[in-house]
C-alpha cells in the first residue's frame, strides 16, 4: 500500500509569513494526526481528526495555526503568521482504527525553517 | 507535557551487541508503542503492547511492560549498523471517546562496526 504522502519536503520562510503543509493519508485510514517535532525532541500532537471531525486540538496554537481535513481524506495545516519558534518538522500520520488503539503510519515530514 | 521519558538519552554500542532502552511514564495507559526514526525520516511503528500484556517479541525486538512500575523496555538483540536511529516510546490513553498518543523524548542509538 502507498504510504502517507506529505509536501513540501522542505520550506524556508521569514517570520510573519504564512505557510501551508499538505498531507494525503493511507487510503481507508479514518484517523489523521499532525505532530510537531522540534529538533532533539519527541513529536508533539497538534491536532487529531477522526474522519473529517476534530477529536483533539488542545495543543494547537489556534491564534496562528489552523488545520482542516477535506472530505475526510486529505488534510492541510497552515501557520499564519509564522514565528521563529515554529521551526520544526511537521509530521502527518494516519491510522486505520479509532485513535491510538492501532499503530500510526507516518509520512516523512515537512522541515520548516523560519528565519 | 510529554508522558514518556526514555533512558538513556543516547546509547553507543558495537555491532552484534544488545541494546536496551527504557521508558517510564506517569499515568495509567491502554497501550504502549515503540517507534523508530531514522535521520530525516518519519517514524516507523515497531511494536504495540497492551496494558494487560507483559512481554511481546518481533524478530530481534523484545518489549516488556510493567504497569505497576509504569515502565517499559525495548531490547534489540544482535544489533546491526542499520539499527542506528532514534527510538521513541509512545503511551496511549483513552479519555472518553477520544484517544491520545503521547511520545517520549527518545533514545538515540548508534551502532558502530
Amino acid at each position: 500500500e502507498a504510504g502517507v504522502a506529505q509536501s513540501p519536503r522542505y520550506k524556508i520562510i521569514e517570520k510573519r509569513q504564512s505557510v501551508a503543509f499538505w498531507c494525503n493519508p493511507i487510503s481507508g485510514h479514518a484517523t489523521l494526526y499532525w505532530y510537531q517535532q522540534i529538533l532533539g525532541q519527541g513529536p508533539k500532537l497538534l491536532i487529531q481528526f477522526q474522519n473529517n471531525g476534530v477529536v483533539d486540538d488542545s495543543q494547537l496554537p489556534k491564534d496562528r495555526f489552523s488545520a482542516e481535513r477535506l472530505k475526510g481524506v486529505d488534510s492541510t495545516l497552515k501557520i499564519q503568521p509564522a514565528k521563529l519558534e515554529d521551526s520544526a518538522v511537521y509530521l502527518c500520520a494516519s491510522s486505520f482504527g479509532q485513535g491510538a488503539g492501532s499503530p500510526l503510519h507516518f509520512g516523512n515530514g515537512t522541515r520548516l525553517t523560519v528565519t | 507535557s510529554q508522558q514518556g521519558e526514555e533512558d538513556p538519552q543516547a546509547l553507543s554500542i558495537q555491532e552484534g551487541e544488545n541494546a536496551t532502552m527504557n521508558c517510564s511514564y506517569k499515568t495509567s495507559i491502554n497501550n504502549l508503542q515503540w517507534y523508530r526514526q531514522n535521520s530525516g525520516r518519519g517514524l516507523v511503528h515497531l511494536i504495540l503492547i497492551r496494558s494487560n500484556e507483559r512481554e511481546k517479541h518481533s524478530g530481534r525486538l523484545r518489549v516488556t511492560l510493567d504497569t505497576s512500575k509504569k515502565s517499559s523496555s525495548l531490547l534489540i538483540t544482535a544489533s546491526r549498523a542499520a539499527d542506528t536511529a532514534s527510538y521513541f516510546c509512545a503511551t496511549a490513553i483513552f479519555p472518553g471517546t477520544a484517544s491520545k498518543l503521547t511520545f517520549g523524548t527518545g533514545t538515540r542509538l548508534q551502532v558502530t562496526l
